[in-house]
């Protein structure tokens, strides 16, 4: 019964390579996100989603692109793989807040993604 | 200087011990505080969530708000060896943008 759920779970790849990372949520939730975890932990938001529609995009190398196909799920890929984005990608999920509101992020449990 | 400032420890302390974490901020915009628990290889889960100053108690965990020192605390009573794990704190001023610390990586030892 796991509410946030991603895959793969690992993924290891060669530099240049095109991947992509699934997530779905089963909580009925209105509102999705990415968030890089760094080697040092530091967890950063990348991009939110409300009823498909982008409402977070942090300052984030155009090579990601978040896809909503619908309000259940938030896939994310990425193109020509870097060094650099070797991490923990975490998804979560919320109830829509408002601009001067805010709804607790419910996460799963991350992709880790090691470039070669 | 980052928004939030969390000391990443390592912190570890005997069992049955209160445990103390903190986070500062710089931003008086955030309203909102939390507080998650990062199991190693799981994902963050929120432990405590609280709204402008004051304190909020649930269970052996209790989560304190000073905006007037932008300081945050959670304590932690009668420590167990299933507490260890990192402790996150995170803030917003809204709009779901949510600015996480470094986390505080805790071991209680039986």
């Amino acid at each position: 019964d796991t509410a946030v759920s991603q895959t793969p779970k690992y993924l290891v790849t060669q530099m240049g390579n095109d991947k992509s990372i699934k997530c779905e949520q089963n909580l009925g939730h209105d509102t999705m996100y990415w968030y890089k975890q760094d080697s040092k932990k530091f967890l950063k938001i990348m991009f939110s989603y409300n009823n498909k529609e982008l409402i977070i995009n942090e300052t984030v190398p155009n090579r990601f692109s978040p896809k909503s196909p619908d309000k259940a799920h938030l896939n994310l890929h990425i193109n020509s793989l870097e060094l650099g984005d070797s991490a923990v990608y975490f998804c979560a999920s919320s109830q829509a807040g408002t601009t001067y509101s805010n709804q607790p992020q419910h996460f799963g449990d991350g992709t880790r993604l090691s470039i070669l | 200087q980052k928004e939030v400032e969390q000391d990443p420890g390592p912190l570890s302390v005997p069992e049955g011990a209160i445990v103390s974490l903190n986070c500062t901020y710089s931003n008086s915009a955030f309203q909102y505080f939390m507080w998650y628990r990062q199991y190693s290889r799981k994902g963050p889960e929120l432990l405590m969530y609280t709204y402008s100053s004051g304190n909020k108690e649930d269970g052996r965990f209790t989560a304190q708000v000073d905006k007037s020192s932008k300081y945050i605390s959670l304590f932690i009573r009668d420590s167990q060896p299933s507490d260890s794990a990192t402790y996150l704190c995170a803030m917003s001023a809204g709009a779901q943008k949510l600015v996480f610390g470094q986390g505080t990586r805790l071991t209680i030892n039986p």
